[in-house]
Order: C-alpha cells, then structure tokens, then sequence
C-alpha cells in the first residue's frame, strides 16, 4: 500500500536551517506530484509548497517564499523540504501528501494519502 | 485569518444529517471547481473525504458528499455516526497567488 514516512524534524534555533524528508513506497513516485502541507500546534492546515512529477515546476506558499525550497529524486522515490531562516512561527508538523493524480501539471488540493508528520519546533 | 471560512464548529445527533459550509471568493471556490474536504481525527493525519467539488476518493462512505453554489461550498454528512466526530477542513486553488488555500476547520460534535 501507499506510505509516505516523513524524517527530519526536530528543534532548530530562530535563523537556522532544517531539511526534511519524505521517503514514498507503494507507488510509482516518479508518476506523482507532492506537497507539503504543515500545521501549527493547535491550529489549522497550512500549504506549505507543491512540486510536479518530474521536478519541472514547484510553487511555494507567500509565507515560505524565498525561505523554503521543495526537490525531489525520483532515483531515491524521496521527497524534501529544505527550510532555512527560520522563523517561531514555522513550528508545525509538516506532512507530505501525494497528488491524487498522476502525471498532473496543474496545482490541485488533492491530496492522499498523507504521511504522519514530523515536528518542527522553532525556539531559542 | 484563513482564506476560506468555515464555522468553528457544528453538532448532530446520530442519524442526523449536517452541512458544513466553506465560503471563498470568484478567485478560489467560486472560480475553480478545485474544491476538496478533508477529516481529521486527533492526533491523526488528515484523510481526503471529496475532490473536485464532489466526488468521493475509492473507500470514502456514500454519506459523504460535497457541492458548490457560488463562492461557498459545502461537505454533507448524512446518517451522522460517533466515528464522523472529528475536525472537517476546506481547500481550494486559488489563482490570486497560484496556491492552495485551507479553510480554518470546523470542529464537528456527534451529540
């Protein structure tokens, strides 16, 4: 079946660096685009960036901008999220989810399944 | 402030039937039919429930469903279960700044 395992979290201090993973198994990963979607304790879901099956396209949320980088390899069947100057409000855990399409090129929120998350606490 | 509203929460009996509605604007719900539900429980994953206004994902229960009238869609839940009590968020595409957009979730009791 489908599974989506997310890595990396942890606590970074304000300013600093962090990437996550996201190993995918279960389907063809190389078909699919994912995103990242995060959601801060307590609160709301969040879109966090999208990037298209083979890597051409990516688009990231206003609040990420410049920031975040989302890649993929294809080669590893591995998603990441590279997360630099970090900010207090970017604690959340960060899900990535699967597009229910494949081969997709336009930007839809659908998104399933999704992974567990990891947590991402942003404190000094 | 989320993009879409939802209200914070809404209640029924079992058996019942209830609406949650998900207001955007000509440039998210209204101008796109890119409109998905999903159902969290605590401490759980999101699960997708409907895309594209309203269609239900392989596995999703018939007492689901999804429509849209406007700028505001709505997730109906018939024949309301104890395993139906959970958080209910809103999403859509939005062109405004080519991204998606969540709704602030609403929190559904089954009384």
């Amino acid at each position: 079946q489908v599974q989506l395992v997310e890595s990396g979290g942890g606590v970074v201090q304000p300013g600093g660096s962090l990437r996550l993973s996201c190993a995918a198994s279960g389907f063809t990963f190389s078909s699919y685009g994912m995103h990242w979607v995060r959601q801060a304790p307590g609160k709301g879901l969040e879109w966090v960036a999208f990037i298209r099956y083979d890597g051409s396209n990516k688009y990231y949320a206003d609040s990420v901008k410049g920031r975040f980088t989302i890649s993929r390899d294809n080669s590893k069947n591995t998603l990441y999220l590279q997360m630099n100057s970090l900010r207090a409000e970017d604690t959340a855990v960060y899900y990535c989810a699967k597009d229910r399409l494949a081969y997709s090129i336009e930007l839809r929120p659908s998104f399933d399944p999704w992974g567990q998350g990891t947590l991402v606490t942003v404190s000094s | 402030q989320s993009a879409l509203t939802q209200p914070a929460s809404v209640s029924g009996s079992p058996g019942q039937s209830i609406t949650i509605s998900c207001t955007g604007t000509s440039s998210d719900v209204g101008g796109y039919n890119y409109v998905s539900w999903y159902q969290q429980h605590p401490g759980k994953a999101p699960k997708l429930m409907i895309y594209d206004v309203s269609n239900r994902p392989s596995g999703v229960s018939n007492r689901f469903s999804g429509s849209k009238s406007g700028n505001t869609a709505s997730l109906t839940i018939s024949g309301l279960q104890a395993e139906d009590e959970a958080d209910y968020y809103c999403s859509s595409y939005t062109s405004s700044s080519t991204s998606v957009v969540f709704g602030g979730g609403t929190k559904l009791t089954v009384l």
